[in-house]
């Protein structure tokens, strides 16, 4: 099949550190990744597209220097929140995807909690 | 933009009750339509697809047939089961080279046995 892991599944920091989410896939190479975003029952909102080796595409209103994506090869992904406050609580999901136009598979997510 | 609007929950059914979300979308282009599935604990499962106008998806029993002439995409399920629980996404994708999709708000299923 193609699976998509993410880490950690929930994780609860402190308000001012930083926090990295994992995405891999496991089983196919990912040419290209994405990140939502899930508030309370909310639709899932993409935050940005990513393609191996190359800077992410953040969508409008999302800021780049607090969500800091890399996608350094063809099976990992990260997604860091830099400075986290409690607004950024929220519920992040990835999913990746073999290449343009292909289907996507999705994490099964990532709880944050910032107290 | 795009958007997909679909219908509220929590929906609440006994075992074998027909099954109706509705799904509505506005989007550029001819857009591929989708039904995603979240289990508790999971991450999202593509259900099913269509690609193009009067398509129909199926899988597990659910189907949705592509309406341009309404922009609608409903689910549908004759007889639902208790392991259908799960929250149900409508999404778009409008094309262009990236897989890139919008959700509607999803609808939580309960199914009573």
């Amino acid at each position: 099949g193609a699976v998509v892991s993410q880490h950690p599944s929930w994780v609860i920091c402190k308000s001012g550190t930083s926090v990295k989410i994992e995405c891999r896939s496991l089983d196919f190479q990912a040419t290209t990744m994405f990140w939502y975003r899930q508030f309370p029952k909310q639709s899932l909102m993409l935050m940005a597209t990513s393609n191996e080796g190359s800077k992410a595409t953040y969508e409008q209103g999302v800021e780049k220097d607090k969500f800091l994506i890399n996608h350094a090869s063809l099976t990992l992904s990260t997604l860091t929140v830099t400075s986290a406050h409690p607004e950024d609580s929220s519920f992040y999901i990835c999913s990746a995807s073999r290449g343009p136009g292909t289907e996507a598979f999705f994490g099964q997510g990532t709880r944050l909690t910032v107290v | 933009g795009n958007s997909v609007t679909q219908m509220e929950g929590p929906v609440t059914l006994s075992e074998e009750a027909f099954l109706t979300i509705n799904c509505t979308y506005t989007a550029t282009g001819y857009p591929s339509l989708f039904w995603y599935v979240q289990y508790p604990g999971e991450g999202l499962q593509l259900l099913l697809k269509a690609t193009k106008a009067d398509d129909k998806g199926s899988n597990k029993g659910f189907e949705a047939t592509y309406r341009k002439e309404t922009t609608s995409f409903h689910l549908e399920k004759g007889s639902v089961q208790v392991s259908d629980s799960a929250v149900y996404f409508c999404a778009l994708n409008s094309g262009g080279s990236n897989y890139k999709l919008t959700f509607g708000k999803g609808t939580l299923l309960t199914v009573n046995p």
